[in-house]
């Protein structure tokens, strides 16, 4: 799996857009990228993932560059709620066997008043 | 509610006690996962099941031993345990196909004296 980069932490008011970015230049073409979020003590949770295009559900929008060589995360309204630890996993997708997922160290997200 | 269910949510235990962690999900999936999450570390693979078979074992001690009865439900025995094994479970679910988009449940924090 190709391996990701995402700063440690990050700040934003509430009610303000959250872009939260990822490095992953070494993405193979057959390599989607996942975004996970994980709330203080919880289980993750899968938020997006995407392989070309920007996709968009009811949670965030994923924006994937031409080149695939980085993608930004963006929470459109952040509340005191999305505050967590967000992870950027870049997989093979329908392998067909249960996939592993390797976590990384995420960026941290605090939402502020 | 991920539909993931894992029972404690909290465990203390001794060194020299047996207990069992257990994980339900009714999400129809047929795959399922032992993840360990350490304080200020990322989350780790432990083992993964896929139709109730053991497909990796992430070179984990054997005094955690897996057990998955079904598809529905996964066990973790845990015996003469270390201080160092002290952590967050993380149970997960997905479609053996569909292996990336994993489902959590919440997780059993389990503290060995």
């Amino acid at each position: 799996d190709a391996k990701t980069t995402q700063p440690p932490s990050m700040d934003c008011a509430e009610g303000r857009a959250a872009n939260l970015p990822c490095n992953h230049s070494t993405i193979s073409g057959n390599e989607y990228v996942y975004w996970y979020r994980q709330i203080h003590s919880q289980g993750p949770q899968y938020i997006i993932h995407g392989l070309k295009n920007n996709e968009t559900n009811e949670m965030a929008s994923l924006i994937i560059t031409e080149d695939r060589k980085s993608s930004t995360l963006i929470l459109p309204h952040a509340t005191l709620r999305d505050t967590a630890v967000y992870y950027c996993i870049v997989r093979v997708a329908n392998t067909g066997t249960a996939s592993k997922l390797t976590f990384g160290t995420g960026t941290r997200l605090q939402v502020t008043l | 509610e991920t539909g993931v269910t894992q029972t404690p949510r909290h465990l203390v235990m001794g060194m020299t006690n047996k207990k069992s962690l257990k994980c339900e999900q009714h999400l129809g999936h047929n795959a399922m996962y032992w993840y360990k999450q350490s304080a200020k570390k990322p989350l780790e693979l432990m083992f993964v099941y896929n139709f109730k078979e053991q497909t990796e074992n992430n070179s984990v001690p054997s005094r955690f031993s897996p057990e998955c009865p079904n598809s529905s439900h996964l066990f973790l025995h845990l015996h003469t345990l270390q201080p160092e094994d002290s952590a967050l479970y993380l149970c997960a679910s997905s479609q053996v196909g569909g292996g990336t988009i994993q489902y959590f449940g919440a997780g059993t924090r389990l503290s060995v004296l």
